[in-house]
């Protein structure tokens, strides 16, 4: 089974330039994240969709970053404009609808990321 | 704010020892705990989930939850050299579907 995919894996802007990430999640799964992680952090939560609803998106700076996930597969996550402090990793992850009778999983899988540098 | 703390490392242990990698979470009503590895340059991959209070092991790697005390460890036992990574400990906050992840600790196992 495929994991999570993402694209591009690298990205290189001159700031002020528009940027776009891509995720597909693991098949079947409803619950798709996008996070951001810096150097010696931990991943820090962008936004969280179930189906096609971005349920949590309350650490997304909204005057520049943008998402959408339509028909409840893929996702995109933008960048308009990019600043030098957007230079991060950006990872998408999957899981299992929540809605999912017991056996719960909660369980996320990551996707290889996309390294964006800015400059 | 919902914290999760681990210390940074780097912990280095010979090969074939025991690692201990520790974990404190400020959310007294979380239920559903996890580790990852995450080696240089890649994403975190999953290794352990815990949700019961005890330990669960998994080939070499135990995890240890005591919710009391607001702690989760991972165990690797037979060290080996290809376990130096950095080890994230992540947190799913009670009645929401929000993890918080740790700063992660770098382990070192030498050869």
């Amino acid at each position: 089974e495929a994991g999570v995919v993402q694209s591009p894996r690298y990205k290189i802007i001159e700031k002020k330039q528009p940027v776009a990430f891509w995720c597909n999640p693991i098949s079947g799964h409803n619950t798709l994240y996008w996070y951001l992680q810096n150097l010696g952090q931990g991943p820090e939560l962008l936004i969280r969709y179930e189906n096609e609803e971005a349920v949590d998106d309350s650490q997304l700076p909204k005057d520049r970053f943008s998402a959408e996930r339509l028909k409840g597969v893929d996702s995109t996550l933008k960048i308009q404009p990019a600043e030098l402090g957007d230079s991060a990793v950006y990872l998408c992850a999957s899981s299992l609808d929540f809605s999912v009778p017991a056996p719960y999983t909660y369980e996320q899988y990551f996707g290889p990321g996309t390294r964006l540098t800015v400059t | 704010q919902k914290e999760v703390e681990q210390n940074s490392g780097p912990l280095s242990v010979p090969e074939g020892a025991i690692a201990s990698l520790n974990c404190t979470y400020s959310d007294r009503g979380s239920q559903s705990f996890f580790w990852y590895r995450q080696y240089s340059g890649k994403s975190p991959e999953l290794i352990m989930f815990i949700y019961s209070n005890g330990d669960k092991e998994d080939g070499r790697f135990t995890a240890q939850l005591n919710k009391a005390s607001q702690y989760v460890s991972l165990l690797i036992r037979d060290s080996q050299p290809s376990d130096s990574a950095t080890y994230l400990c992540a947190v799913k906050l009670e009645g929401t579907y929000k993890y918080i992840f740790g700063t992660g600790t770098r382990l070192k196992v030498l050869a």
